[in-house]
C-alpha cells in the first residue's frame, strides 16, 4: 500500500532558527511530490518536486528530493511567527487514476517570538 | 478573483439529520476532490471527480454522497449513515491540462460539528 509519513509530528523553535522537515514514501512508482502549507484552513501549494537533486526556492523556504533514498526535505531559514503552519507533503503515483494525491499526517510547526 | 469558494465555514448538525457542504469553483479545473481532515491526520480523499456527470468513490466514501452537475460545483452530503461526521472538510480543484496538474488547489474548508 502507498504510503507517505512525515516527521517530526510537531516542532517548537524560537525566531530565526532553521528548520528541516521530513518527508519519505513508498509509493509504487512516483510521480511528483508536492508540499502544502496549511494555517488553520485551506492548504496552499509551496512545491512540486519531480527530478532528482534539484532544489525548488521560494524565499526562505527551499526543499529537495531524493528518488533514490525516497525521501524530500523542506527547509525554512531564519524562521517567523507567520510561518507557524502545518506543512503538508503529498505524493502523486505515476498511474494515478484522478490524479489522487496521497497526503502525510502533517507536520506542525510552532514559531515562538 | 479566481478561487475556490466553501459554504458555510462553520455547521452543526443534530445526530440523523443529513447535510450539504458547497464547494464552489471558477478556475475552470476539469477536476474536483473532496477531503476530510481529523487532528493529527492527513487529508483522506472521500469523493473525486474528474468531469462533469462522473465521480468516484475515494478511500472513505462511505456514509457520503457527491453530484457534479456542473463543471463550477461539486456539493458534498454528509448523511446520517456517516458514523463520525465531525471534522474539517476540504474541497479541492485540479486543471487537467497544461502545467502543474498534478497540483490541488483548496478551499477555506468547512468545519462540521455534530452535536
Amino acid at each position: 500500500e502507498d504510503k507517505v509519513v512525515q516527521s517530526p509530528l510537531s516542532l517548537v523553535v524560537h525566531e530565526g532558527d532553521t528548520v528541516t522537515l521530513n518527508c519519505s514514501y513508498e509509493v509504487t512508482n512516483f510521480r511528483s511530490l508536492l508540499w502544502y502549507k496549511q494555517e488553520k484552513k485551506a492548504p496552499t501549494f509551496l512545491f512540486m518536486l519531480t527530478s532528482s537533486g534539484i532544489e525548488k526556492k521560494s524565499g526562505r523556504l527551499s526543499s529537495i528530493l531524493d528518488k533514490k533514498e525516497l525521501f524530500s526535505i523542506l527547509n525554512i531559514t531564519a524562521t517567523q511567527t507567520g510561518d507557524s503552519a502545518v506543512y503538508l507533503c503529498a505524493v502523486v503515483p505515476l498511474y494515478n487514476q484522478g490524479g489522487k494525491l496521497i497526503f502525510g499526517q502533517g507536520t506542525e510547526l510552532s514559531v515562538k517570538p | 478573483d479566481g478561487g475556490i469558494t466553501q459554504s458555510p465555514k462553520y455547521l452543526f448538525r443534530k445526530e440523523g439529520q443529513n447535510v450539504t457542504l458547497s464547494c464552489e469553483q471558477n478556475l475552470n479545473h476539469d477536476a474536483m476532490y473532496w477531503y476530510r481532515q481529523d487532528p493529527g491526520q492527513g487529508l483522506r480523499l472521500i469523493y473525486y471527480s474528474q468531469i462533469v456527470n462522473d465521480f468516484q468513490k475515494g478511500d472513505i466514501a462511505e456514509g457520503y454522497s457527491v453530484s457534479r452537475e456542473k463543471k463550477e460545483s461539486f456539493p458534498l452530503t454528509v448523511t446520517s449513515a456517516q458514523k463520525n461526521p465531525t471534522a474539517f472538510y476540504l474541497c479541492a480543484s485540479r486543471r487537467t491540462s497544461g502545467a502543474l496538474t498534478d497540483t490541488q488547489y483548496f478551499g477555506p474548508g468547512t468545519r462540521l460539528t455534530v452535536l
